[in-house]
């Protein structure tokens, strides 16, 4: 089993759509998540960090469940700027190496 | 941007001959990483540094060697490259603060070995 999960998509939504992506993990020591998105032949940028409270910016927000090991996504009002790969990240360890394991990615297309 | 470099951007090189890709970071971060994204696998973990020579290994590490003898460089070397190494390859570096570190991305080496 992976140690970071993703559907991979690609989820294919018009404009002003809400979504929702989910990563599960195997390890439940995990201690750290975070959304990254990447954008085609680009680098992964940070999305946003996901903390145990749960948190939004903007039109995303980002939860993390711990009794069932997974995190979400969520965007509102989808535009065609969010057309992108949703890259899930979890730090598996409790120890000071602080090593990171990406998901294989979500993809996401938003049409007009 | 975080300040950090990798060289070269592009290479093609061939089956049987060594490669060292640089990172070069100028944020004094304490973790550097190695990823290879290929089409349908993602980022995967090839080594990472958690100090000056301290490493690990990630999920692909098999002929591929790193070195980290000063905290702004990461040498990840192909010690004799093959096909099936062919790939995007990024680096990464990170710092922790209160809930975890963001990890802050190179733009990438294509590497082709022929």
């Amino acid at each position: 089993r992976k140690e970071v999960e993703q559907d991979p998509g690609p989820f294919n939504v018009p404009e002003g759509a809400t979504v929702a992506f989910n990563c599960t993990y195997s390890n439940s020591a995990s201690q750290s998540f975070f959304w990254y998105r990447q954008d085609c032949r680009k680098e992964p940028k940070l999305l946003m960090s996901v903390y145990s409270s749960g948190n939004e910016d903007g039109r995303f927000t980002a939860q993390l469940n711990r009794a069932s090991q997974y995190i979400s996504l969520l965007i509102r009002d989808s535009k065609l700027s969010d057309s992108a790969t949703y890259l899930c990240v979890v730090n598996p360890r409790m120890d000071s190496s602080y090593k990171l394991i990406f998901g294989s990615g979500t993809r996401l297309l938003v049409r007009p | 941007d975080a300040g950090i470099t990798q060289s070269p951007r592009h290479k093609v090189t061939e089956t049987g001959t060594p490669v060292t890709l640089r990172c070069h970071q100028t944020e004094n971060h304490r973790y550097m990483y190695w990823y290879r994204q290929d089409p349908g696998h993602g980022l995967r973990l090839i080594h990472y540094s958690y100090g000056v020579k301290d490493t690990d290994k990630g999920e692909v590490s098999d002929g591929y060697s790193v070195s980290r003898s000063k905290t702004e460089d990461f040498l990840l070397t192909l010690e004799s490259a093959t096909s099936s190494q062919t790939s995007v390859y990024f680096c990464a570096i990170g710092d922790r603060g209160q809930e975890g570190a963001e990890a802050f991305f190179g733009q990438g080496t294509r590497l082709t070995v022929v």
